[in-house]
């Protein structure tokens, strides 16, 4: 089945522990994107991915990191979390011709205390 | 700032009504458009790709303006399963690779 996995899919965390977000996507995509979602702000782009070593940033890059080190991989990081990154968190990835849009990933729900 | 601009609603419709959707947009250089619907606590999930001329898909009707920077969803013969947030998105930046997503329209279809 063609699909974005993102793990954790639920993580509590404390302020300052560094972590990761994992995501793959097995449909071979160039395009491999991170968002975060907030009530009230709706989704924003944190970073983004042409292919295996592009990336660039979105609007909301502050305190994340990411790499493309693989074609289907595109791991997301917080070296040192804080509360304002408690957020829903969405992976997703798409061809190069995006005529099918972005498939997404079923989210992760981060909560920093 | 690019920006997609929706009314939030919510549209609270009966079974069976004509709904319309509008989202407006401010950088013209945008090329790509799309329709996303997003279920309560789930992930956003691709209806529609927008283009120039306008298109179809069974219920669901697109439209791109590009002279007045907007673009429109009409959903006919509405269905309670299209109770959902629909969400107004549009590409930007290297080869359309950056996302702007509309905050989103609430939409409740009733018995």
């Amino acid at each position: 089945e063609a699909q974005v996995t993102q793990n954790p899919r639920y993580l509590i965390t404390v302020t300052g522990k560094k972590l990761t977000v994992t995501c793959s996507q097995n449909m071979n995509h160039e395009y491999m994107s991170w968002y975060r979602q907030d009530p009230g702000l709706g989704l924003r782009q944190i970073y983004y991915s042409m292919n295996v070593e592009v990336t660039d940033k979105g609007d909301v890059p502050e305190g994340y990191k990411v790499s493309r080190k693989e074609k289907r991989n595109f791991p997301l990081i917080l070296e040192s979390p804080s509360p304002n990154q408690t957020s829903l968190y969405f992976c997703a990835s798409s061809a190069a011709d995006r005529r099918n849009g972005y498939t997404f990933g079923s989210g992760t729900r981060l909560t920093v205390v | 700032r690019k920006e997609v601009e929706q009314d939030p609603g919510p549209f609270n419709v009966p079974e069976g009504a004509t709904v319309a959707f509008n989202c407006t947009y401010s950088n013209s250089a945008s090329q790509s458009f799309f329709w996303y619907r997003q279920d309560c606590r789930k992930e956003p999930k691709l209806l529609m790709s927008v283009y120039s001329s306008g298109n179809e898909d069974g219920r669901f009707t697109a439209q791109l303006n590009r002279a007045s920077q907007y673009i429109s969803l009409l959903i006919r013969d509405s269905k309670l399963s299209d109770s959902a947030t629909y969400l107004c998105v549009k590409g930007y930046g290297g080869s359309q690779g950056n996302l702007i997503f509309g905050k989103g329209t609430k939409l409740s279809v009733k018995p």
